[in-house]
């Protein structure tokens, strides 16, 4: 069964550095989100991205963040300028064109901002 | 604001045992209602998916019902098994809404 898959699956980085969180969707999905997830916290929603731009986003997805879908497959979230409080899971998620289709999720990249 | 509500936050259950979790949300207009499990460290994976016109829906061992009225679902674990273990997480969409509300999950223990 096609999946959603991440890299890296950790990430440690230093506060204020840059980093990129890859994700590859399903391929023939059309919708792809990002979420993340603090320890021992609710999954969070961050932004989500159709027709090559961003369709909805979140008061947590500030300008530190930015989503791109460099190519046809590759659908990355960057953050410029890491802080501690970025501490987290991130999930990708893709889904179909049909309003009711599940969610696909990827298993997650940790980041940790030191 | 949309919201979701799970209760209880956790509880342990013996194998083979029954169980229900609980889901209210105040999110409108209502879209529809999902069940998803996430193993730890893993990303959640869909349970069931139900629109304001079904009010049960099954996955194996897994049924969900909805009640659009009072804003109510459950789901239901029936003859439990180790692989259980997990946290269940209730997600609520609006109508034309692409963020989605998370409930901060039920986990479920499942001991021998």
């Amino acid at each position: 069964e096609p999946e959603v898959t991440q890299t890296p699956s950790h990430q440690v980085t230093q506060m204020g550095q840059e980093v990129i969180l890859r994700c590859v969707p399903i391929s023939n999905h059309l919708y792809f989100y990002w979420y993340r997830q603090i320890l021992g916290q609710k999954v969070e929603f961050l932004v989500s991205f159709y027709n090559n731009e961003i369709s909805e986003k979140s008061e947590i997805f500030d300008d530190q963040f930015s989503v791109e879908r460099p190519d046809g497959s590759n659908f990355t979230l960057k953050i410029r300028s890491t802080k501690l409080e970025d501490s987290a899971m991130y999930f990708c998620a893709s889904r179909s064109d049909s309003p009711n289709s599940p969610l696909h999720f990827g298993n997650g990249t940790r980041l940790t901002v030191t | 604001k949309n919201q979701v509500e799970q209760s209880p936050q956790s509880l342990i259950i013996l194998e083979g045992k029954n169980c229900t979790l609980q889901c209210n949300y105040t999110v409108s207009p209502f879209s529809n209602l999902r069940w998803y499990k996430q193993d730890t460290g893993r990303g959640p994976v869909s349970l069931t998916i139900m629109t304001f016109s079904e009010n049960t829906k099954s996955n194996g061992r897994y049924t969900a019902t909805l009640d659009a009225d009072t804003k109510q679902s459950s789901l239901h674990i029936t003859a439990s098994q180790l692989s259980d273990s997990a946290s269940y997480i209730c997600v609520v969409s609006a109508y034309n809404d692409y963020k989605l509300s998370f409930g901060a999950g039920t986990t479920v223990t499942v001991r021998a």
